[in-house]
């Protein structure tokens, strides 16, 4: 099976712009789940999406959104950058399922994003 | 809050030694935590889940532990190698809400 895929890789921005990063989990994941790495705080959690719909959402402003499409590829994006926004940000797939599963994630290789 | 300690300094070791990384939590016991591995500039990759009611995992040279009353997990890798020179994450689910609180990681060098 292909390993989930994000794009791009590298991503130069000004500070008020908008980015969309691209993430296409594994085959048959349907969760997809957004991280932000940075070296001081680690990795943070964004939100997951589960079959089209926002399931968890993490303690970022309102710039930061994302959505899920039926086959389960998802975007996320981010508005209005502000410098503190250059990080790592990292797309994970795992097969979602209900309670009492374990959420083991396959993350991609990630996209940098510097704002300049 | 849940909240996650990993050693922040970097652990150096000697080829062949065991090398043992740890993480502690400070609230509720988690069903399960992850262990993850990171080189630099790529994502995370899964290595060991271990349930609350299990005392130990082991996968190859990897070793985990588990330890509810201590609030802490203990990551073990045996006969050490300089290819398992990276940052090791730990990650624990934050509830019923299936969130995962990551650890900062913890960077292991292992040298020949």
């Amino acid at each position: 099976k292909a390993g989930v895929t994000q794009t791009p890789r590298y991503l130069i921005k000004t500070r008020g712009q908008q980015v969309t990063l691209s993430c296409s989990p594994i085959s048959g994941h349907r969760s997809v789940s957004w991280y932000q790495q940075t070296p001081g705080q680690g990795l943070q959690f964004l939100f997951e999406y589960f079959s089209e719909t926002q399931r968890n959402k993490g303690n970022f402003p309102g710039r930061f959104s994302g959505r899920q499409f039926s086959n389960s590829r998802s975007e996320m994006n981010v508005s209005t950058l502000e410098l503190g926004d250059s990080a790592l940000y990292l797309c994970a797939s795992s097969l979602g399922g209900g309670q009492g599963s374990y959420n083991e994630q396959f993350f991609g290789p990630g996209t940098r994003l510097t704002v300049l | 809050s849940q909240k996650i300690e990993q050693n922040s300094e970097a652990l150096n070791i000697q080829e062949g030694k065991t090398a043992t990384l740890t993480c502690n939590y400070t609230n509720y016991s988690p069903a399960y935590l992850q262990w993850y591995r990171q080189d630099p500039g790529r994502g995370p990759v899964f290595l060991l889940l271990i349930r609350e009611n299990e005392k130990e995992k082991r996968k190859e040279r990897l070793k985990v532990t588990f330890d509810t009353t201590l609030k802490q997990s203990l990551f073990h890798i045996t006969a050490s190698q300089p290819a398992d020179s990276a940052t090791y994450l730990c990650a624990l689910d934050a509830g019923n809400n299936r969130k995962l609180i990551w650890g900062l990681g913890t960077s292991l060098a292992v040298n020949p």
